[in-house]
């Protein structure tokens, strides 16, 4: 069964850090792109980053560019978002997403608060 | 950056009956549309892809259609369980990926 499993969620402040993570299960990880796509409360959803499968190419929404870093543990079967200099408007859920679409994760609530 | 456009905002239906939800995109996006049915406090399920080609699982009263800006997702016979909100998203020229804001699927 195909397993996604977001962790690292919270309140920070503004202008703080914080790291999610994603473990993958259930299929060959290694072989499949993975997105970032998040959705603010009461909101629609927002695609936020892209990684191929073997972390060579990388994309980034506009509104989180030079703040937010994707990565991936293949050994590990985990996907990461770095996150940083964060702001009020970046308060949503973060959903680990395999390409395709198909399979989401349960998200993580990430707060940005003072 | 293409712009998703969904309507209504809420569409208001008996149970029993066809729902049609519109998506439209602000250029061609060829048929690399999907929809999606998110419920409360669950992550959005892929309903169809390719505009018209439903996922595995999907019954069959979901229906997709369209191509270049202007989608359709038929819903026949909605049942309970298909009350929830609907996104579209293009997945021709990205990046971005772009979703449209939604459509919320309401018990008349």
């Amino acid at each position: 069964e195909v397993q996604l499993v977001e962790s690292g969620g919270g309140l920070v402040q503004p202008g703080g850090s914080l790291r999610l993570s994603c473990a993958a299960s259930g299929f060959s990880f290694n072989s499949y792109s993975m997105n970032w796509v998040r959705q603010a409360p009461g909101k629609g959803l927002e695609w936020v980053s892209y990684i191929s499968s073997s972390g060579s190419t990388i994309y980034y929404a506009d509104s989180v560019k030079g703040r937010f870093t994707i990565s991936r543990d293949n050994a590990k079967n985990s996907l990461y978002l770095q996150m940083n200099s964060l702001r009020a408007e970046d308060t949503a859920v973060y959903y680990c997403v395999r390409a395709e679409g198909v399979y989401w994760g349960q998200g993580t609530l990430v707060t940005v608060s003072s | 950056e293409i712009v998703m456009t969904q309507s209504p905002a809420t569409l208001s239906v008996s149970p029993g009956e066809r729902g049609t939800l519109s998506c439209r995109a602000s250029q061609s996006v060829s048929n690399n549309l999907a929809w999606y049915q998110q419920k409360p406090g669950q992550a959005p399920r892929l309903l169809i892809y390719g505009a018209s080609t439903r996922a595995t699982g999907i019954p069959a009263r979901f229906s997709g259609s369209g191509s270049g800006t202007e989608f359709t997702l038929t819903i026949s016979s909605l049942q309970s369980e298909d009350f929830a909100v609907y996104f579209c998203q293009q997945y021709n020229n990205w990046p971005p990926i772009t979703f449209g804001q939604g459509t919320r699927l309401e018990i008349k």
